[in-house]
């Protein structure tokens, strides 16, 4: 029961900003939007999370719509060491996991 | 420094024989957890554990097992009873009531 949506694939120029974008239409009142990112044969690597308002932090920056069903993830200058995929999760904070999709994979253009 | 261990990076077995991947973290994390991926796919959860000598099952905990002994550790066995046990297997672990979690490098287990 897939919880978000996400584009498979998206590419990217370096230097330019990479917005990833994410569905998720029935996103609960008490559900957070967390993003993750792995690279080939490493574990995800925690982004940022957050639940009505935007944030940002020295990776990157989540914009939430204001009904909250969806979201995009920014990296605002990518570089070649960003090509990984990225998933988005929905998460209420009373859970035990986190239900990871297939992501989507952005690669980076020199 | 600190962070989540797992050892070993490749690991290879024969079929029928059990084995156990270790993980480690000294972030001070209540609660631990063990996921496993395959090709493309994304992550499913075998166990998890909240708590010191307490754990429970995830979506896929048949043919496996695991201990919470101490805090820090909290090893999985892949057991004989696995049908498909080739794949990445990653650790993770978390604050109480935080649900940020971290991961660790994850161990690739092939079984010849």
């Amino acid at each position: 029961d897939a919880k978000t949506t996400q584009p498979p694939s998206m590419d990217c120029a370096e230097g330019r900003a990479a917005n990833l974008p994410c569905n998720h239409s029935t996103i609960s009142g008490n559900e957070y939007v967390y993003w993750y990112r792995q690279i080939h044969s490493q574990g995800p690597q925690y982004i940022i999370h957050g639940l009505k308002n935007n944030e940002t932090n020295e990776m990157a920056s989540l914009i939430i719509t204001e009904d909250r069903k969806s979201s995009t993830l920014i990296l605002p200058h990518a570089t070649l060491r960003d090509t990984a995929v990225y998933y988005c999760i929905v998460q209420a904070n009373t859970g035990n996991q986190f239900y990871f999709g297939t992501g989507t994979s952005l690669t980076v253009i020199p | 420094d600190g962070g989540i261990t797992q050892s070993p990076k490749y690991l290879f077995r024969k079929e029928g024989q059990n084995v156990t991947l270790s993980c480690e973290q000294n972030l001070n994390h209540d609660a631990m957890y063990w996921y496993r991926q395959d090709p493309g796919q994304g992550l499913r959860l075998i166990y998890y554990s909240q708590i010191v000598n307490d754990f429970q099952k995830g979506d896929i905990a048949e043919g496996y097992s695991v201990s919470r002994e101490k805090k820090e550790s909290f090893p999985l066995t892949v057991t004989s009873a696995q049908k498909n046990p080739t794949a990445f297997y990653l650790c993770a672990s978390s604050m109480a009531r935080e649900y940020v979690q971290f991961f660790g490098p994850g161990t690739r287990l092939t079984v010849l």
